[in-house]
């Protein structure tokens, strides 16, 4: 268990349709990263936070957007959805800059 | 524009010795390595925030060639554990990262 915790762990949803991930970061952590993971993309950056400020964005499409709240826990929200959005969500968190990164278990998105 | 991983996948017995690769087309502020099991969340291993440096973990060792713009990832004495798949998350702008195309590794006993 990495102490970072991830709700939903599944969801199946109809395409158009808007859903939020929420991510709550171990304890102490002030980044967190979320990280979109499907067959044909492998593993990618969508984005990160650290303190409730956004800190980088990496391939994040504009129908998503995330937030981190002042108690730090983090949502990552998809709207619009597309077939293609279907994939494994991880969020992960860290204390700070150079510091081991810990991983949720990831939330399954199927979008019909 | 995602860095390259060598090789694509490695076969191993157990005991033996493996390196992997990591080569990004961009100058990079630091390299993470991670292992990631099968239907499993991915494993920080360590990350390397300067050229040349080397670090270890358990028999699990990296090193950053900063002028190179590459990382490898050292395996020793390999052990059943070990299989996964291995990705590199090159840091290719400040704290924006980019994961290598990975590399499937499997230990025999």
């Amino acid at each position: 268990d990495s102490g970072v915790t991830q709700t939903p762990k599944h969801l199946i949803t109809a395409t158009g349709q808007r859903v939020t991930l929420r991510c709550s970061p171990r304890s102490g952590d002030l980044s967190v990263y979320w990280y979109q993971q499907s067959l044909d993309q492998g593993l990618q950056f969508l984005i990160q936070y650290y303190n409730g400020e956004e800190r980088a964005k990496g391939n994040i499409l504009e129908r998503f957007s995330a937030q981190q709240f002042p108690d730090l826990h983090s949502e990552l929200n998809l709207s619009s959805l597309e077939l293609g959005d279907s994939a494994l969500y991880f969020c992960a968190s860290s204390r700070g800059d150079g510091n081991t990164i810990y991983f949720g278990e990831g939330s399954w998105l199927t979008v019909v | 524009q995602q860095p390259v991983q060598s090789p694509q996948a490695v076969i191993l017995r157990e005991g033996e010795d493996a390196v992997i690769n990591c080569s990004s087309s961009k100058a990079l502020y630091s390299v993470h390595w991670y292992r990631q099991k099968h239907g499993e969340a991915p494993v920080f291993l360590m990350i390397l925030l300067k050229g040349g440096e080397q670090k270890g973990h358990e028999k699990i060792s990296a090193s950053f060639n900063e002028k190179k713009q590459q990382s490898s990832l050292y395996l020793t004495a390999s052990q059943l554990s070990y299989s996964g798949t291995y990705f590199c998350g090159t840091e290719i702008e400040a704290y924006k990262y980019i994961f290598g195309t990975g590399t499937r590794l499997k230990v025999l006993a």
